[in-house]
């Protein structure tokens, strides 16, 4: 089955500590997208990628860190930095169709606690 | 910069009921508009997209509507169903092109049976 897994689930840490989220699709999809959600609030982009090896800031990218060396691989690291990590982390991905959007599908997410 | 919100943050029916919910957005210069589903703890899961020359997109009892000139989008939920019970969240793009999805802060749906 196509898809994106989003791994682990739950994430524990303590503060002070880097910690990386995983982010595999493999739907073939050119951009990828990682979104923060706090309890009542939309989403907020932190970082997405449009293209192997290039990445852009979002709104709130300050505290976190991102790869894209493959194409279905899009890990997201929150720094110690990050001064409020704990929130519920969801990866995303899209076809690129000329200058239009496409659906955009969604991992289940990382809760990360960190105290 | 793209701002968009949603009316009402929280709605509960009876069963049956027919409900429309609300999105507005303050760049109009888009090309479509999307709407998703979130089950508690779960991932969003597209239910429509909405291209601006469309106006209009359906779906099962769904049906979405666009009216770029005004800055809103409205989805319609026909027959209400227990099932039917999640957050419903609008997204439109950041500006012109294939940009990121700006989200609103979601619609929390009740549906009594």
């Amino acid at each position: 089955d196509g898809g994106i897994t989003q791994s682990p689930k739950y994430l524990f840490r303590k503060e002070g500590q880097n910690v990386t989220l995983s982010c595999e699709q493999n739907l073939n999809h050119d951009a990828m997208y990682w979104y923060r959600q706090d309890p009542g609030q939309g989403l907020r982009l932190i970082y997405y990628s449009q293209i192997v090896n290039d990445f852009q800031k979002g709104d709130i990218a300050e505290g976190y860190s991102v790869s894209r060396e493959k194409k279905e691989s899009f890990p997201l690291t929150v720094t110690s930095a990050q001064k409020n990590p704990t929130a519920f982390y969801l990866c995303a991905s899209s076809i690129l169709e000329g200058s239009y959007n496409s659906p955009l599908h969604f991992g289940n997410g990382t809760r990360l606690t960190v105290t | 910069k793209q701002e968009v919100t949603q009316i009402p943050a929280a709605l509960s029916v009876p069963e049956g009921e027919n409900l429309v919910l609300n999105c507005s957005f303050t760049d109009s210069a888009i090309y479509n508009l999307q709407w998703f589903r979130q089950d508690p703890g779960k991932g969003l899961t597209s239910l429509l997209l909405i291209q601006s020359s469309q106006r209009e997109q359906t779906s099962g009892r769904l049906n979405a509507s666009l009216d770029k000139s005004s800055g809103r989008s409205t989805l319609y939920i026909a027959a209400s169903q227990p099932g039917d019970s999640a957050t419903y969240l609008c997204a439109a793009p950041l500006g012109s092109g294939n940009t990121p999805l700006v989200f609103g802060k979601g619609t929390r749906l009740s549906v009594i049976a």
